[in-house]
């Protein structure tokens, strides 16, 4: 497989449940994140690694817990989530997290999360 | 406050030409992307400036005017596939993207 892969496609989860999202990359990236995307609204980075190390975390609620267990793989758990939390998640990897040039993301397809 | 704003929808017809635009207010300025999104789909990258000027790829152009806080993506010859959602992202200083909410541009026969 090359590119970005995430699962699942779709979740629906009760308020009360937990449940991960999972995210893989086969393109020898060094970043990972997470971003939030809701409906016309500006895509949210939840999180950023780098080398597995967690170098931001945007004041996300701790409902989201994120794992970054290799270079390769991302986790968002999820527990106790709230109605508001249905959203797109999207995963995303690139080379590095800053630096010059374009440095660009390529990006999953996403997982569709429903929250009761 | 950081800010990229961008028409929400636009409609154009089958190979006609399309402009869609964005405007920037960041903190300090590393590049300009354009993405595309289909529905149900992962955001593809499109193009990349970071110096003032029109790059050119294909059907696709992009414009930046770094003085004017402004670029705009053309789109030729427009196909039905072109039917997506169009995301604008600044790289402010601190090398952060900072997102519009996208365009989303339907393509009638």
């Amino acid at each position: 497989e090359t590119g970005v892969t995430q699962t699942p496609r779709h979740l629906v989860m009760g308020m009360t449940n937990k449940k991960s999202l999972k995210c893989e990359q086969h393109l020898g990236h060094n970043a990972m994140y997470w971003y939030k995307q809701s409906a016309k609204k500006p895509l949210e980075l939840m999180f950023v690694y780098s080398l597995e190390e967690r170098v931001e975390n945007n004041s996300v609620p701790s409902r989201f817990s994120p794992e970054c267990p290799n270079s390769s793989h991302l986790f968002l758990h999820l527990h106790t989530l709230q109605p508001e939390d249905s959203a797109l998640y999207l995963c995303a990897s690139s080379q590095e997290t800053s630096g010059s040039g374009a440095n660009v993301l390529t990006f999953g397809a996403g997982s569709r999360l429903t929250v009761l | 406050g950081q800010n990229i704003d961008q028409p929400t929808e636009m409609t154009a017809t089958e190979g006609a030409i399309v402009q869609i635009n964005c405007t920037y207010q960041t903190s300090g300025f590393n590049g300009l992307f354009w993405y595309q999104q289909h529905a149900g789909e992962a955001p593809t990258f499109l193009s990349y400036n970071v110096l003032d000027g029109l790059e050119e790829k294909g059907r696709f152009s992009s414009f930046l005017s770094r003085s004017k806080g402004y670029s705009y993506l053309l789109l030729k010859e427009l196909q039905m596939k072109d039917s997506a959602s169009y995301l604008c992202a600044v790289r402010d200083s601190n090398y952060q993207l900072i997102w519009g909410a996208g365009t989303k541009l339907i393509i009638k026969p």
